[in-house]
């Protein structure tokens, strides 16, 4: 069965410190991970996309890691700030029968910076 | 990235009622829309997928009924959740895709449904 676990669940931070968050997958056969910061209330906005051969991706102050030998991603996330405060969700998709892909979704990592 | 517009953000509706989401794709045209629905502090769970001119494809569990899916044209697709419920209260969101082999996805803002 297809499934994305992420860690911790929950996280509070200093404004200005870093954090790593992680996602660990099952899913197969593999076409990509991305990252999504949700804020409350709105929809979930794609921080970056990794395929099979990326290993590191940066946008700005997020930068994620693939390893898909061992099927774990990780976002980390430089010089926190307040707007950082979110849910941070991996998603992966996987190749269907027929051509298509189906996203598995993670539970999300809920984030707070704080002053 | 493309635009996915959701609306209304925000609707309130007494029970018995039936609500209609709508999700516009704004700047592509959308093969593809899914719907999610996500309740509080949880992922976002796949509740049907549609295909422009086709009939939906839900997931099990999901009640197609219940839960009226329309995607008439290329930039536009309604969820309707008919007969509503208080149990119904939760936090719908759509995505968008522009051709099947295409895995991005690009999400609505999301409807926040209070059932009364």
């Amino acid at each position: 069965k297809n499934q994305v676990e992420q860690s911790p669940q929950s996280l509070i931070i200093l404004e200005g410190k870093n954090c790593t968050l992680q996602c660990n997958y099952t899913v197969s056969p593999f076409s990509n991970l991305r990252w999504y910061k949700q804020d409350t209330g709105r929809g979930p906005v794609s921080l970056t996309i990794m395929t099979f051969s990326e290993n590191t991706k940066s946008n700005g102050r997020y930068t994620a890691t693939l390893d898909a030998d061992t099927k774990q991603s990780s976002l980390h996330i430089t010089a926190s700030q307040l707007s950082d405060s979110a849910s941070y969700i991996c998603v992966v998709s996987g190749r269907v029968a027929g051509g298509g892909n189906k996203l598995t979704f993670g539970t999300g990592t809920q984030l707070k910076v704080e002053l | 990235g493309a635009v996915v517009s959701q609306h209304p953000s925000r609707v309130i509706c007494k029970s018995g009622t039936s609500v209609k989401i709508e999700c516009r794709s704004l700047d592509f045209q959308a093969t593809t829309m899914f719907w999610y629905r996500q309740f509080p502090k949880q992922s976002l769970m796949l509740m049907a997928t549609s295909n422009e001119g086709s009939k939906a494809t839900y997931e099990q569990g999901v009640e197609k009924d219940k839960f009226l899916i329309n995607h008439a044209s290329l930039t536009l697709s309604t969820l309707t959740v008919t007969s509503a419920h208080p149990e119904d209260s939760s936090f719908y969101i759509c995505s968008a895709r522009e051709r099947r082999e295409n895995t991005e996805a690009f999400f609505g803002q999301g409807t926040r449904l209070t059932v009364v």
